[in-house]
């Protein structure tokens, strides 16, 4: 098993571009979420999606869209970039109350 | 709301005991969780304590459990370089999703 896996693992973007993390698990998991980290703040929760066709709202959801077409992936979108994006993004997959985190992004937005 | 609460630095020599302290706000909570984060990776499930249990031991690490004071602690016994990471203490909220502490950076000096 790759358990969860995230691509790119580094991305710098220009105010106002648009780009999509990818995550995928191969775990068979029905819960999926994306969290961004930034120092001091811990991790906080933007989206997440119970299952396929099924998403929803975490702490932090404005300036990203998720979707959830199959099982395995869950893709951040981020429409317009903006400088307060810059962070670490991890995307967890969980089955029964444990999750599993994916290496992280590290996104730099100028 | 939820809240889990951690100081954010703890140093210590090669060899001592390390003891993480958080402390938290929901308790209904089932389990109580700590992750690990090395440097440049995603976080690792540590360990877990049920919330019915007071302490649980695993190798090196001990969780203590203070439902009374929602106080939650991991001590590492005899702490070596590659423990050098960051910790996070988390909690699901009533809706089942994690809510995670600051984390606490641990420094270990040789």
């Amino acid at each position: 098993n790759a358990g969860v896996t995230q691509t790119p693992k580094f991305q710098v973007l220009k105010t106002g571009q648009s780009m999509t993390l990818q995550c995928a698990q191969d775990m068979n998991h029905e819960y999926m979420s994306w969290y961004r980290q930034d120092p001091g703040m811990g991790l906080r929760l933007i989206h997440y999606s119970v299952g396929a066709g099924i998403t929803d709202q975490g702490e932090v959801p404005n300036g990203y869209n998720v979707s959830r077409s199959t099982t395995e992936d869950f893709p951040l979108r981020l429409l317009s970039a903006a400088p307060s994006q810059t962070s670490v993004y991890f995307c967890a997959s969980s089955y029964s109350e444990f999750q599993y985190f994916g290496p992280g992004t590290r996104l730099l937005v100028l | 709301g939820e809240d889990v609460e951690q100081s954010l630095f703890l140093s210590v020599r090669e060899g001592d005991s390390s003891v993480i302290n958080c402390t938290y706000t929901d308790s209904s909570s089932t389990y109580l969780y700590w992750y690990k984060q090395e440097p440049g990776a995603g976080l690792q499930l540590l360990t877990y304590i049920f919330s019915n249990m007071d302490m649980k031991q695993d190798q090196r690490l001990t969780v203590l459990l203070n439902k009374k004071d929602k106080h939650l602690s991991l001590r590492i016994a005899d702490t070596q370089t590659g423990d050098s990471a960051i910790y996070f203490c988390a909690e699901p909220n009533q809706g089942g999703k994690l809510i995670f502490g600051q984390g606490t950076e641990l420094s270990v000096k040789p």
